[in-house]
């Protein structure tokens, strides 16, 4: 039963570039979520994904977009890239029957580590 | 005010002593609260959930909820080395109609020999 998988691993942008993050998630699980961790931070909530909608959304700029697709895998993008922007992106899928009812158990996947120079 | 709080650390035990980690959070309609561990470099694993007051144990792991007072630990009974990793709090938030996980932003703690 394959878990959360993140792609890629590690990649390295510059100032001003976009980047394109893929997630599938664990079998079984028809939601997902992004999040944003830096440094000797916990992670910061971007957005949640369901039926291909955006249904939830944190405290990031709208260079911050992504997208669901009918298999549930989603992709995180990010436009004009910052220095600040550099920090494992973690998505984290879970099944909305237990979203729904409360207990949003997420399952994490290794995440995506982006350096901004 | 943060959403969840917690203290950053770093906690230092000695192994096979008591570890004892706490969080607040802010949302009182919150109903679900989740322990996650995450080493260094790796991506956080769920450890413990607890839903109800009281205390729920799994192991060595005892999570305790009191929600009058908005607060959420976990012990650690007979801590090893391998305890040693960052341990974040996370909060199930109802709005806009859904559900979303807030952390905090971890505690630290470290095991010596």
């Amino acid at each position: 039963d394959a878990g959360v998988t993140q792609s890629p691993t590690h990649l390295i942008k510059t100032r001003g570039q976009q980047v394109t993050l893929r997630c599938s998630p664990k079998s079984g699980h028809d939601t997902v979520s992004w999040y944003q961790q830096a440094l000797g931070q916990g992670p910061q909530f971007i957005f949640q994904y369901y039926e291909e909608e955006e249904r939830q959304r944190g405290n990031f700029p709208d260079r911050f977009s992504g997208h669901q697709f009918p298999n549930y895998s989603s992709e995180l993008n990010v436009n004009a890239l910052l220095l600040g922007d550099s920090a494992l992106y973690l998505c984290a899928s879970s099944s909305v029957a237990f979203g729904d009812s409360g207990a949003n158990v997420l399952t994490f996947g290794a995440g995506s580590r982006l350096t901004v120079l | 005010q943060k959403e969840v709080e917690q203290n950053s650390g770093p906690l230092s035990v000695p192994e096979g002593a008591i570890a004892s980690l706490n969080c607040t959070y802010s949302d009182r309609g919150s109903q679900s609260f989740f322990w996650y561990r995450q080493y260094s470099g790796k991506s956080p694993e769920l450890i413990m959930s607890i839903y109800s007051n009281g205390d729920k144990e799994d192991g060595r792991f005892t999570a305790q909820l009191n929600k009058a007072s908005q607060y959420v630990s976990l012990l650690i009974r007979d801590s090893q080395p391998s305890d040693s990793a960052t341990y974040l709090c996370a909060v199930n938030m109802f709005s806009g109609g859904y559900n979303k996980l807030i952390f905090g932003a971890g505690t630290r703690l470290a095991v010596h020999p």
